[in-house]
């Protein structure tokens, strides 16, 4: 079975710096997916990524998958407190978007002022 | 876009009851929804992939007999806790894939269960 591993655990920034969540998995990514998640509430859809070497950006956040797609990094740029959440990525099973997920094992970011 | 809900958001039992979680597509239909678990501080854990017109398919190490699952139609799937104990105290949230073309699944706001 395909494991997702996040890194860090946990994150605390200052308001206005940058930071980097990582997310590995044991097997070639299908479809990768980035959620935000505030505790006790359900998931936001961020971005998804599909092909070696892609990058996307929304806003302040930017998403990578790597070339051997196997490993995917989300970027925040200039962090502000409404970024702070707990960040989830996941991978389907290769049937796309009505696949079930594999989800890692979360990052859960504090942005202090 | 398309919406999930989840009913209740919130549900708090004695044990040895059941409890009844609504999954609803709101403006898609869904031949499959599917339904995860979430501990505190821990991540989502997939229990369970509901079929419309068919039965749920239950990942390892989940009691089918215990968390019971019925994809009533197209847009609405339910999951019954039965004889809930307190161990099942958790945060359940579906989801629903609306379809080609769509670049995410859509998940529902969450329901938390506390079992006294």
């Amino acid at each position: 079975s395909q494991e997702l591993e996040q890194s860090p655990q946990s994150l605390i920034v200052q308001e206005g710096k940058n930071l980097t969540i990582n997310c590995t998995s044991s097997k070639t990514l299908y479809g990768l997916y980035w959620y935000k998640q505030k505790y006790g509430e359900g998931l936001i859809f961020l971005m998804m990524l599909q092909k070696g070497g892609e990058e996307k950006s929304h806003e302040k956040i930017t998403a990578k998958l790597d070339e051997k797609k196997q490993q995917s990094s989300l970027h925040i740029t200039a962090s502000q407190p409404s970024h702070a959440g707990i960040y989830l990525c996941g991978a389907d099973g290769g049937a796309g978007t009505a696949s079930k997920l594999t989800f890692g094992t979360g990052t859960r970011l504090q942005v202090t002022l | 876009g398309a919406v999930v809900s989840q009913h209740p958001s919130r549900v708090i039992c004695k044990s040895g009851t059941s409890v009844k979680i609504e999954c609803r597509s709101l403006d898609f239909q869904a031949t499959t929804m599917f339904w995860y678990r979430q501990f505190p501080k821990k991540s989502l854990m997939l229990m369970a992939t509901s079929n419309e017109g068919s039965k749920a398919t239950y990942e390892q190490g989940v009691e089918k007999d215990k968390f019971l699952i019925n994809h009533a139609s197209l847009t609405l799937s339910t999951l019954t806790v039965t004889s809930a104990h307190p161990e099942d105290s958790s945060f359940y949230i579906c989801s629903a894939p609306p379809g080609r073309g769509r670049d995410t699944q859509y998940f529902g706001p969450g329901t938390r269960l506390t079992v006294l």
